[in-house]
């Protein structure tokens, strides 16, 4: 009931290419959806979150597309960039005070020049 | 802009030995966590803190681990006896708007239990 689905497990896109990492999710009262990005050695960082209130947000280069119905959501990434090439984490909670992630496997992204 | 800080950024210790792991939060955030993330393997979330207590725990945070927010500033997790499978990277996080639910991570503290 609480977890997160994330594939595939590895990507790899050339420069220029778009990138495709798909979650999924069980639990319905999940309302807060973010991605994580995280590079060797780092903690993860915020890359962009979505609620289900919209099926689609976008910042730059980045966008989520969100499924209410068929709890999913994926992050595609346009113009993948050898500095995007990192471990990304889908993550889902309820949206109240204090509450916890719960994250997707991860996906390791390598973009090859 | 403002981080969440941890220290050691690296420690080993032996099996049965306590371990204190450090974190200084984001200074007007309320909430705070901590996360665990085996070498290859997913963040798992361990416990979560506020106003002075846990508000939740994950049933990998056994009576060996404990938190503590000592002095206003400090967060703290405490493995009384570590043992081998305590070997991951732990992470502090915080986030301090309600409903915002934009949680900040430190660069964690990777422990090794020999």
């Amino acid at each position: 009931q609480q977890q997160v689905k994330q594939s595939p497990q590895s990507l790899i896109v050339q420069k220029g290419g778009i990138s495709i990492i798909n979650c999924a999710y069980e639990n319905t009262a999940f309302d807060y959806f973010p991605w994580y990005q995280q590079f060797p050695g780092k903690g993860p960082a915020l890359l962009i979150a979505i609620r289900p209130d919209v099926s689609e947000k976008k910042e730059g280069r980045f966008t989520i597309s969100f499924n209410k119905s068929a709890k999913q959501f994926s992050l595609h990434i346009m113009d993948s960039q050898p500095g995007d090439s990192a471990t990304y984490f889908c993550a889902a909670s309820k949206e109240t005070s204090g509450s916890r992630l719960t994250f997707g496997e991860g996906t390791q992204l390598t973009v090859n020049p | 802009e403002p981080e969440v800080t941890q220290t050691p950024s690296h420690q080993v210790t032996q099996m049965g030995q306590e371990v204190i792991l450090r974190c200084v939060p984001i200074s007007n955030h309320l909430y705070f966590y901590w996360y665990r993330q085996i070498l290859g393997q997913k963040v798992e979330f361990l416990v979560s803190f506020y106003n002075n207590e846990i508000s939740e725990k994950s049933e990998i945070f056994d009576d060996q681990f404990s938190v503590e927010r000592p002095d206003g500033s400090n967060f703290t997790l405490k493995i009384r006896s570590t043992k081998l499978e305590d070997s991951a990277m732990y992470f502090c996080a915080s986030n301090g708007e309600p409903l915002a639910n934009t949680i900040y991570f430190g660069e964690g503290s990777w422990l090794t239990v020999v």
